[in-house]
């Protein structure tokens, strides 16, 4: 069974730098595209960052490019988010998602269970 | 590219049809997915290429549309359905959501 499993949420300084991690199992992740999506409490969901197969192809959210940055290693079966000069409307759920090719299943079509970041003052 | 989820919340009975419709803010072709979310849970892709029903997802869902209009309709609701339902672009980047419709029960 294909599964996606964030880690490292929790409280971060505004100012500050948080990491994520999202381990993959059950499928081969070196094939599929990722993505990370977070919802802030009580709102909707929010796409932020997009990284290719191969890391060739990356995208951010306005509201995040130059402090997030989006990286994998495709033999630990993992993705990251490395989360800097925190805000307070960084806080909220993250989760990652996988994405498969267009001729496939074209939605985000595997989520893991989230990991909440607060963010301090 | 944005889009227009509407309405914004919905009452509805066990049993009834309801549909929420999805406006896209330029031509994405069929390149819009379906999400349901319960609370507390991560959100699970129910249509995918605006009216592909994804493997598992019961026939009472469908979806309908291509270029800027779209729209998401369950027949027959179950207790089960009532929750948030978002859409989402996957046309270009950022890969924009919907504002979400809540369903609640009448």
């Amino acid at each position: 069974e294909a599964q996606l499993m964030e880690s490292g949420g929790g409280l971060g300084r505004r100012g500050g730098s948080v990491r994520l991690s999202c381990a993959a199992s059950g499928f081969d992740f070196r094939t599929y595209s990722m993505n990370w999506v977070r919802q802030a409490p009580g709102k909707g969901l929010e796409w932020i960052s997009y990284i290719s197969s191969a890391s060739n192809i990356i995208y951010y959210a306005d509201s995040v490019q130059g402090r997030f940055t989006i990286s994998r290693d495709n033999a630990r079966n993992s993705l990251y988010l490395q989360m800097n000069n925190l805000r307070g409307d960084d806080t909220g759920v993250y989760y990652c998602a996988r994405l498969p090719s267009i001729s496939e299943v074209y939605a985000f079509d595997i989520w893991g269970q989230g990991t909440v970041v607060t963010v301090s003052s | 590219t944005q889009l227009t989820q509407s309405p914004s919340s919905l009452s509805a009975s066990v049993g009834d049809s309801v549909t929420i419709t999805c406006r896209a803010s330029q031509d994405i072709s069929i390149y819009l997915a379906w999400y349901q979310q319960k609370p507390g849970k991560a959100p699970e892709v129910l249509i995918y290429a605006a009216s592909t029903l994804q493997s598992g997802v019961p026939s009472r869902f469908s979806g309908s549309g291509s270029g800027t209009d779209f729209s998401l309709t369950i027949s027959s609701l179950q207790p089960e359905d009532f929750a948030t339902y978002y859409c989402q672009q996957l046309d270009s980047y950022p890969r924009t959501f919907g504002e979400g419709t809540r369903l609640e029960i009448k």
